[in-house]
């Protein structure tokens, strides 16, 4: 039967090559952002965050890029390797919201060898 | 540290018994976070704590989930009755300080037959 279920959005890169994950958040006020990484069978796993007042932020093969005028978050992964294919997720938070994380749907990255 | 620990990692029950999930969270971090992972409805928040208060359950479906966290360093989420629909996977997840990163246990994959 037909599955039903959360479509999520795929990715697909040749490994060394650069990857780029996209994210709408949806709240303006938002003003600390996360991206996550979870591979099948494990929990979440933080890569890199970013506050509102910075419009990047970069890590180990990571960029993080945030454009508050359109609310949007994106995630640059360079040299792209089988070991990230993962489904990726941004989270955001609004300090007037206590400290909860609102998770997007999350987008499949698969590097192919 | 061995980060946020979960027990048990897989649970397999039948529809009306009484589930109990365990969490215990990073040493020193002051909130604890449930989540609830399915494939129809994605990363949901449940309830979280900040210094072992409830501050948010507007996430629990309904009155048959309920969650403690008798003090810092254990928190339980309590199914009674369950109900096959509530078969998914349960993170625990903690963090620092409001507004910072959380960190996730590896997960309770429950399924209720």
């Amino acid at each position: 039967g037909e599955s039903v279920g959360l479509h999520l959005p795929t990715l697909s890169v040749q490994e060394g090559d650069n990857s780029i994950i996209n994210c709408a958040y949806s709240n303006s006020a938002s003003d600390y952002f996360i991206w996550y990484k979870q591979e099948s069978g494990k929990g979440p796993q933080f890569i890199i965050d970013i506050r509102s007042n910075m419009d990047k932020r970069q890590g180990q093969r990571v960029t993080v890029l945030l454009n508050k005028t359109v609310k949007h978050l994106s995630l640059q992964i360079a040299a792209t390797q089988p070991g990230d294919s993962a489904v990726y997720f941004c989270a955001e938070n609004w300090e007037g919201d206590g400290n909860k994380l609102v998770f997007g749907a999350g987008t499949i990255l698969r590097v192919k060898s | 540290d061995a980060g946020v620990i979960q027990s048990p990692r897989h649970e397999v029950t039948e529809m009306g018994q009484e589930v109990t999930l365990r969490c215990k969270p990073i040493s020193g971090h002051n909130s604890l976070f449930w989540y609830r992972q399915t494939m129809m409805r994605g990363l949901e928040l449940l309830i979280y704590f900040n210094n072992n208060v409830p501050i948010d359950d507007s996430g629990m479906p309904e009155d048959r989930f309920s969650a403690k966290m008798p003090n810092a360093s254990f928190s339980t989420l309590k199914i009674q009755p369950s109900e096959p629909r509530d078969s998914a996977v349960y993170f625990c997840a903690s963090s620092f300080l409001a507004g910072y990163e959380q960190y996730f246990g590896p997960g309770t994959r429950l399924t209720v037959t």
